[in-house]
């Protein structure tokens, strides 16, 4: 069975410091691994996806993430960290059937 | 270009009655897939649904039923309600399920679900 893990609960930054939420995962086949972002009360938002290639990925709002196959992870990064990007984010994995498995997410807090 | 629309956006429920949420997906996707998403914990895969069938299912009691029309909008319906069901339904909707993925996920904001 296919399992994301996000291993910390919570992450704590200051502003204009770098960020990262951790990420790995346990799928069979290729693993096709996501992002998203959810504000209270609202739906999930993607962020940047890895599917093959260049092992950093570049995506929405400054936020890029590196995956490291022979350590299962794919964590996600941003060099300077804004307080709105407060929020609480998810990273999941999709195999070739399409369907898609979440981490418990990851409470991210950037203190002014 | 609308995204993906649910409704209703809050509803609250008692135990045993039946519920049915509404999707649609966005412009131009013809897969959609629904999850549920209790209070602290990432979304649960339900099930999802491509060419008006069942293409792939969770770990989801057959209380959970879904329909998906020819206009690629879907229905969740779920049967004999226990508090348990209590959470946020979030639907998604992508292209083309079955072949290897990879194809970007768009959720809708969701419909809370209050089972009393």
């Amino acid at each position: 069975a296919q399992s994301v893990a996000q291993p910390e609960d919570q992450v704590n930054v200051a502003e204009g410091n770098p960020l990262t939420v951790k990420c790995t995962y346990s799928v069979s086949g290729n693993p096709y691994l996501f992002w998203y972002v959810q504000y209270p009360n609202r739906g999930l938002q993607f962020l940047l996806k890895y599917i093959t290639g260049d092992n950093l990925v570049k995506g929405s709002y400054g936020f890029e993430a590196e995956f490291n196959k022979s350590q299962t992870s794919f964590h996600l990064k941003k060099p300077s960290a804004l307080v709105s990007d407060s929020a609480l984010y998810f990273c999941a994995a999709d195999t070739n059937a399409g369907k898609s498995t979440f981490g418990d997410g990851t409470t991210l807090t950037v203190k002014p | 270009d609308a995204g993906v629309t649910q409704s209703p956006t809050h509803l609250i429920k008692t135990r045993g009655q039946q519920v049915t949420l509404r999707c649609s997906p966005k412009s131009g996707h013809d897969t959609v897939s629904w999850y549920q998403q209790a209070l602290g914990q990432g979304p649960q895969f339900i099930f999802q649904y491509y060419e008006e069938e069942e293409r792939q299912r969770g770990n989801f009691p057959d209380r959970f039923s879904g329909h998906q029309f020819p206009n690629y909008s879907s229905e969740l319906n779920v049967n004999a309600l226990l508090l348990g069901d209590s959470a946020l339904y979030l639907c998604a909707s992508s292209l083309a399920a079955g072949v290897p993925s990879g194809n970007t996920i768009y959720f809708g904001e969701g419909s809370w679900l209050t089972v009393v």
